[in-house]
């Protein structure tokens, strides 16, 4: 089956300072979903990519998804204590609906 | 307020127990699921349903039970729970025709004694 691998598993970083994480996926995806989860709460849906190539931007987060939807990441820009919290990238294959997720990285704001 | 209703948030069970985590949503989504989180291994996916009547296998099925009796409902049973089954429980709700992604329940804290 799918397997969706995350690195880093730990980031931190300085407040204002910028950092990315990676997901990369051991069979090509028909989309990828990015996820934030808050100490002690549940995943919350940030974002789906679905064309080869595809960059969104929310705010001071872009999300990139590569040309051989393989591959994905999320870049955050002067980041704030507002952006703690573990971000997950999710992978669907081409024919169901399952989700597989990659084991997350957790971010902590040095402040 | 729309959403994942999940009960209960906690529970503490002895070897052998069983019991059913409930999980209802009211947005008439298609796909609902069950993943387990234990630290450092992500959302592991236990059983799934496409629909009332439909249910298949995840990723780490043993030890659970589920059914879709209907299209809001999808309780997973603890058959005799173990101490490996300690864990957080997320249940998720899904629609193909949208585009928001998976909504999530506020999560199941399950420590088995």
């Amino acid at each position: 089956g799918q397997q969706v691998m995350q690195i880093p598993q730990y980031q931190h970083v300085q407040e204002g300072e910028d950092f990315t994480t990676y997901c990369n996926s051991s069979t090509t995806l028909s989309n990828i979903q990015w996820y934030k989860q808050r100490p002690g709460g549940h995943p919350v849906f940030l974002i789906q990519l679905v064309k080869s190539g595809e960059v969104k931007k929310q705010k001071r987060l872009t999300f990139q998804f590569g040309e051989a939807k393989k591959n994905s990441s999320l870049h955050i820009t002067a980041t704030q204590t507002t952006d703690v919290g573990t971000y997950f990238c999710a992978g669907r294959g081409s024919n169901d609906y399952k989700l597989s997720f990659g084991a997350g990285t957790t971010v902590t704001v040095r402040a | 307020n729309a959403g994942v209703t999940q009960t209960p948030k906690f529970q503490v069970l002895k070897t052998g127990q069983s019991m059913t985590l409930q999980c209802a949503q009211d947005m008439n989504h298609e796909y609902m699921s069950w993943y387990r989180q234990d630290p450092g291994m992500g959302l592991r996916l236990i059983h799934y349903s496409v629909g009332a009547g439909i249910t298949d296998q995840g990723e780490v099925p043993n030890g659970y039970n589920v059914s879709r009796s209907t299209t809001e409902d999808f309780p997973l049973r603890l058959l005799s729970a173990a101490p490996s089954q300690t864990s957080v429980y997320f249940c998720a709700s899904y629609s193909p025709t949208g585009t928001y992604g998976y909504t999530f329940g506020s999560g199941t804290r399950l420590t088995v004694v």
